[in-house]
């Protein structure tokens, strides 16, 4: 199993942009990296996926490096709703599920 | 909203009673989980449903009991549960089994006294 490790916290003021780096030495030539957000009582909810290079969506940006060892989340311009944790996995697109595993993630704290 | 509903939202629980906790996805996914998220602790993977069969059991004890009528439906029957049950129990679908894109219900926060 690709064991992924993050920052435990992270503190941003809203508008600033925020990286959140994670690191996977251990990526499997078949592994994709994949992000999710969590809000406190909530479930986690999918926020951007990628293999290598860099990915864009409406919410964040994702780079990953040519070695994948590493990846980074980026979030432009946080506001205080984009409070929550945030996890890294490593993993198979699809396969066996346990195979997909949640890390304790990072905690990002916005403040004004 | 996912598509991924789960009832109740909110359990409280004696040890000696039994209680089901339910989920229903709305999005034709074929694979779908159990997992549980205790405080300040990653979330554990409980049990994974593909077309209603059930192919994971993460060494859960036997007071959680999976059921899987349909490839909508899914429940997880709780009996002489511990007070160091009580956590979040988030229920999640994919498209596919072992997909790395879960969508995920709000979940039940359950408490045992």
């Amino acid at each position: 199993l690709a064991k992924t490790t993050q920052p435990i916290s992270m503190d941003s003021y809203e508008g600033q942009e925020v990286n959140i780096t994670c690191s996977h030495n251990n990526i499997a030539t078949n592994d994709y990296i994949t992000w999710y957000q969590q809000f406190p009582s909530q479930g986690p909810r999918f926020i951007i996926q990628g293999y290598k290079t860099k990915v864009t969506n409406e919410v964040a940006s994702l780079f990953i490096p040519a070695d994948r060892k590493s990846s980074t989340l980026s979030l432009p311009r946080v506001s205080l709703s984009d409070t929550a944790v945030y996890y890294c996995l490593v993993g198979p697109l699809t396969g066996t599920a346990s195979k997909l595993t949640f890390g304790t993630g990072t905690r990002l704290q916005v403040t004004l | 909203e996912t598509g991924v509903t789960q009832t109740p939202r909110h359990l409280v629980m004696g040890m000696t009673n039994k209680k089901s906790l339910k989920c229903e996805q709305h999005l034709g996914h074929n694979a779908m989980y159990w997992y549980k998220q205790s405080a300040k602790k990653p979330l554990e993977l409980m049990f994974v449903y593909s077309l209603e069969e059930r192919v994971e059991n993460n060494s859960v004890p036997s007071r959680f009991s999976p059921e899987c009528p349909n490839s909508s439906h899914l429940f997880l029957h709780l009996h002489t549960l511990q007070p160091e049950d009580s956590a979040l129990y988030l229920c999640a679908s994919s498209q596919d089994l072992g997909s790395n894109e879960q969508f995920f219900g709000p979940g039940t926060r359950l408490t045992v006294l």
